[in-house]
């Protein structure tokens, strides 16, 4: 069974930093394009970022390009998102999804990023 | 970047009745369309990808069809636990853009 778990969520302040994680299980890992997509409260879903399987090819989104990274290690089975210089608008909850025929065919439950003073 | 458009914003449908669901991308997305539900608290569930084929375990019920830039989801006969918003997203150019969402509620 697939499982996407993340953690490393919280409060922080505008202008701060966080670094997300997600860790895999039941496939296997490397094999498979990984993105992050966001969906602030009460809001639309946002794609955030895509890794290819071996993490030579990544994108941003425009909203985000600059300030987040996108990194994985396949021999830990995780995927990881540093967001720096965060703001207010980065509130959102932060799923970690698997890729399915190109589609984001497995979620996460989420994390919850709260960027507050 | 693509734009995604979905409508109508809220579709109110009885149970057993069937619902309809546009989505439009501002330009061609070949057959590289997905369409996922979500509940609220609950992570989104891919329904659909390649535009009409449906994802493991996916009920008959749903069905998608179109291609290029005009797609459409029909649920042929509404469920209570399908009452939901309904997000279609585009995987064809890298930046993977979804629409705004169609919530179906009960009438």
């Amino acid at each position: 069974e697939v499982q996407l778990v993340e953690s490393g969520g919280g409060l922080v302040q505008p202008g701060g930093s966080l670094r997300l994680s997600c860790a895999a299980s039941g496939f296997t890992f490397s094999s498979y394009e990984m993105n992050w997509v966001r969906q602030a409260p009460g809001k639309g879903l946002e794609w955030v970022s895509y890794i290819s399987s071996s993490g030579s090819t990544i994108y941003y989104a425009d909203s985000v390009k600059g300030r987040f990274t996108i990194s994985r290690d396949n021999a830990k089975n995780s995927l990881y998102l540093q967001m720096n210089s965060l703001r207010a608008e980065d509130t959102a909850v932060y799923y970690c999804a698997r890729e399915k025929k190109g589609a984001v065919g497995y979620w996460g439950q989420g994390t919850l990023v709260t960027v507050s003073s | 970047e693509i734009v995604m458009t979905q409508s109508p914003a809220t579709l109110s449908v009885s149970p057993g009745e069937r619902a309809t669901l546009s989505c439009r991308a501002s330009q061609s997305v070949s057959s590289n369309l997905a369409w996922y539900q979500q509940k609220p608290g609950q992570a989104p569930r891919l329904l659909i990808y390649g535009a009409s084929t449906r994802a493991t375990g996916i009920p008959a019920r749903f069905s998608g069809s179109g291609s290029g830039t005009e797609f459409t989801l029909t649920i042929s006969s509404l469920q209570s636990e399908d009452f939901a918003v309904y997000y279609c997203q585009q995987y064809n150019n890298w930046q993977f853009t979804f629409g705004p969402g169609t919530k179906v509620d009960i009438k």
